[in-house]
Order: structure tokens, then C-alpha cells, then sequence
């Protein structure tokens, strides 16, 4: 069964104190990874897509990463703005879209 | 540029009663795709629709179903409602079925 999962569920940090969230997943085809930003009571925002193993992307202090059988979201030095839900998602070649069930990041002055 | 548009925003249904959600996606894009959204869980994908025809279904009741106008908009129509319906309903369009997702602001549905 195709199947997203991420980790930690909930992550407090202190302002500065690097980090990163897990993101694994076993499908039977990949075509594609994706990270989203879901604020509360909105809609998530897209942040990166990842095609390939060895890939990285990277937008201000949030860095993402992918290997065959997971992917990371490095975040560096951390503000409270970054205060978030992070949600991963995984095309399948059907096209179809496998959300996990997020990480809920906390982060404190 | 305007993003994904969603309306209404909130709506509170009775159990039983029909509900119909409307999605306007981003200009120039042709897909639309229709997420549920509990509570403390990632989105659940419900349908996609490119150029006007479904390019995918998720594991939801025949209680639920879609459509994609010539425009490119797109409607959910939700039957019977249930109480485990109540959750955040997301649209996300994008250039192609195969492009990246963008998200609206979600319509927030609760069923008394």
C-alpha cells in the first residue's frame, strides 16, 4: 500500500536552534516529492518539488533533500514566522497526490 | 496575479442536507483538484479534473462528485451529508494534471 509518513508529529525549537523534519515513503511509482506550508486555518503553500534522488532545493533558511526512500526539510536557524505545519506529499504515476499527516513546528523566542 | 479562489469560505449544513463548493483556479491553469482535510490529518484526495474531464478519483462514497466547467472552474457536490463530512475542503490548480499543485484558502464545512 502507498503509503506517506513524517515525523516528528510535533517539534518545538527554540529561535536559532537548527532542525530537520522526516519525510519517508514506500509507493510502488514516484513521480515526484512535495513540501507545503499549512498555517492554520488556510491552505497549504507550496515550497519545493523534488524529482530525483541527490536533488536539493533551497529557499531562504528551509532546505530540502531526497534520497530513494526519504526526504528531509532542513531548517536553519528558525524564526518564529516559521511557525507552521509542514506537510509532505508524493506523486504517484497515476498522477495522484499521498499527503502524510504533517509536522507541526513550534518555534520560540 | 490572483490565486486560488474558494467560496463560501464557511458553511454549516444539517445532516442529510446537499452541499455544492466552487473552486476558481489560477489563470491559465487547466486542472483542478478537490482535497478533504480533517482535523489534525493531511488532505485526502477526492477528485482531479484536466481539461474538463476526471483524471482521477480517491477512495470517497459516490455521495461525492465533481464537475469542471469550460472556464476551467470547478464544483464539488457533496449528498447526504454526515457528520464525518464536517472537515476543510481544498481546491489546488495547476498548468496540467501532472504540474504542481497550488492551494486555495479552503472552504470549511461543518454538518450538525
Amino acid at each position: 500500500e502507498d503509503q506517506v509518513t513524517q515525523s516528528p508529529e510535533a517539534l518545538r525549537l527554540q529561535e536559532g536552534e537548527s532542525s530537520s523534519l522526516n519525510c519517508s515513503y514506500t509507493v510502488s511509482g514516484l513521480r515526484g516529492l512535495f513540501w507545503y506550508r499549512q498555517d492554520p486555518g488556510k491552505g497549504p503553500e507550496f515550497l519545493f518539488t523534488l524529482y530525483s534522488a541527490g536533488e536539493e532545493k533551497e529557499k531562504e533558511r528551509l532546505k530540502a533533500t531526497l534520497t530513494k526512500k526519504e526526504s528531509f526539510l532542513h531548517i536553519t536557524a528558525p524564526k518564529p514566522e516559521d511557525s507552521a505545519t509542514y506537510l509532505c506529499a508524493v506523486r504517484l504515476y497515476t498522477d495522484k497526490l499521498i499527503f502524510g499527516t504533517g509536522t507541526r513546528l513550534q518555534v520560540f523566542p | 496575479d490572483a490565486g486560488v479562489t474558494q467560496s463560501p469560505t464557511h458553511l454549516i449544513k444539517t445532516r442529510g442536507q446537499h452541499v455544492t463548493l466552487r473552486c476558481s483556479p489560477i489563470s491559465g491553469h487547466k486542472s483542478v483538484s478537490w482535497y478533504q482535510q480533517v482535523l489534525g490529518q493531511g488532505p485526502q484526495f477526492i477528485f482531479q479534473y484536466y481539461e474538463k474531464e476526471e483524471r482521477g478519483r480517491g477512495n470517497f462514497p459516490d455521495r461525492f462528485s465533481a464537475r469542471q466547467f469550460p472556464n476551467y472552474s470547478s464544483e464539488l457536490n457533496v449528498n447526504a451529508l454526515l457528520l464525518g463530512d464536517s472537515a476543510l475542503y481544498l481546491c489546488a490548480s495547476s498548468l496540467s494534471n501532472r504540474e504542481t499543485q497550488y492551494f486555495g484558502p479552503g472552504t470549511r464545512l461543518l454538518v450538525l
